[in-house]
């Protein structure tokens, strides 16, 4: 089945600790994302990359760093800068603009 | 900076009624816009995409329609379900070049179909 994997699905982070949210996809598609959700709140854009090597800055990026090394994995770290990271991530994958985006199931991030 | 707004918030009808869903946008210069659906601790299914060329789409009992000169987009659900029960959100990607479509989202509108 084609889809998007993201794992864990609950993840704890202790006080300044960094952890890492794996995102697969097997779509073949170009272009990755994370988005954050928040209750009461829309989803906000992290990160995203459009190609292999290489990714750029969403509107919330501040405590947080990606990779894409492969097509089908974009990695996200929640580093110890990131002050708020409680929250529930969302990985997506689309090809070429204006084409449909598809999510995976989401990992939720929470700080003990 | 685009703007999405969906109305209601949360909406609760009985089981076998029509229902239509709003989504507002601010900047009218939008390749496509999205439905999705959310169940409580999951991910978002897509529903339907439509584009900008477009004036409806239509999916089993989903029809979503565009309006793009007034900055409207609305999800009609045809015969509710118990299992429509969800939060519906509405996206667009911004005006973006390069290949990536970065979304903006509405805050979704949490449905309730009761038996």
């Amino acid at each position: 089945d084609g889809g998007i994997t993201q794992s864990p699905k609950y993840l704890f982070r202790k006080e300044g600790q960094n952890v890492t949210l794996s995102c697969e996809q097997n779509l073949n598609h170009d272009a990755m994302y994370w988005y954050r959700q928040d209750p009461g709140q829309g989803l906000r854009l992290i990160y995203y990359s459009q190609i292999v090597n290489d990714f750029q800055k969403g509107d919330i990026a501040e405590g947080y760093s990606v990779s894409r090394e492969k097509k089908e994995s974009f990695p996200l770290t929640v580093t110890s800068a990131q002050k708020n990271p409680t929250a529930f991530y969302l990985c997506a994958s689309s090809m070429p603009e204006n084409t449909e985006a598809f999510f995976g199931q989401g990992t939720r991030l929470t700080v003990v | 900076k685009q703007e999405v707004t969906q109305i209601p918030a949360a909406l609760s009808v009985p089981e076998g009624e029509n229902l239509v869903l709003n989504c507002s946008f601010t900047d009218s210069a939008i390749y496509n816009l999205q439905w999705f659906r959310q169940d409580p601790g999951k991910g978002l299914t897509s529903l339907l995409l439509i584009q900008s060329s477009q004036r409806e789409q239509t999916s089993g009992r989903l029809n979503a329609s565009l309006d793009k000169s007034s900055g409207r987009s609305t999800l009609y659900i045809a015969a509710s379900q118990p299992g429509d029960s969800a939060t519906y959100l509405c996206a667009v990607p911004s005006f973006n070049t390069g290949t990536a479509s970065k979304l903006t989202f509405g805050t979704g509108t949490r449905l309730q179909v009761t038996l």
